[in-house]
């Protein structure tokens, strides 16, 4: 059965700190899918980024960075210069391929960021 | 615009009386999903749908209906409600389950 795990349930960093959170993920399926996401304390769910299992290039999108590692299940999120509006809870997910009927998508159970001054 | 919506956005309701909360999506996508959300669990996905009339549970179905009789709609039933079933539900679509989705503005339920 697949599993996501975000052993950091909460991290606190002052505004400029870089920080990382980490995502683990466990599946049998080599083609899969991973996926993180953003809930600002307003509450909506925002989507942030997507990879499959054959990309391991690691991606960058202004101050947001990922590091996707096959070899240790791991598809890390990390904020350069991190800002206050960085606050909020991040999920990393996980979906296997469809195989003829539709795969579940599991999340993690979120890591709260607090960002302050 | 696109948007998943879900109606209503607050619920306070006493256990056993029936409810639906209604999901409408205007992306003619193909995935439909609803999830809960309780502290320290994360989301959880309750049921999903590939298209229409094909449903399957996810994790936690249990207390929870659902139904797919057109592409843009899929409410989420509860049949007898009870407490443990006090939860934030968030709708969601995509063009399948391995694409971006798009969340509902969530639904806070209580059941007393």
């Amino acid at each position: 059965a697949q599993k996501v795990t975000q052993a950091q349930t909460e991290i606190s960093v002052v505004e400029k700190e870089d920080v990382t959170l980490d995502c683990v993920y466990e599946t049998r399926d080599t083609t899969y899918y991973l996926f993180w996401y953003k809930q600002p304390p307003s509450g909506e769910l925002v989507f942030l980024i997507r990879r499959n299992s054959f990309d391991e290039q690691n991606e960058i999108s202004g101050r947001y960075s990922w590091n996707f590692q096959k070899s240790t299940s791991s598809f890390n999120f990390t904020i350069t210069a991190s800002q206050v509006v960085d606050s909020a809870v991040y999920f990393c997910a996980l979906s296997e391929r469809n195989t003829g009927t539709a795969s579940k998508l599991t999340f993690g159970t979120g890591t709260r960021l607090q960002v302050t001054l | 615009e696109a948007q998943v919506t879900q109606n209503p956005r607050y619920l306070i309701t006493v256990t056993g009386k029936k409810l639906t909360v209604t999901c409408s999506q205007n992306m003619n996508h193909e995935y439909m999903s609803w999830y809960r959300q309780d502290p320290g669990l994360g989301l959880r996905q309750i049921y999903y749908s590939m298209n229409v009339e094909v449903t399957d549970k996810g994790d936690v179905p249990e207390g929870y209906k659902v139904s797919r009789k057109e592409k843009r709609n899929f409410p989420l039933i509860l049949e007898s409600p009870s407490p443990n079933q006090t939860s934030l539900y968030f709708c969601a679509s995509s063009f399948t389950e391995q694409h971006e989705a798009f969340f509902g503005q969530g639904t806070r339920l209580t059941v007393v």
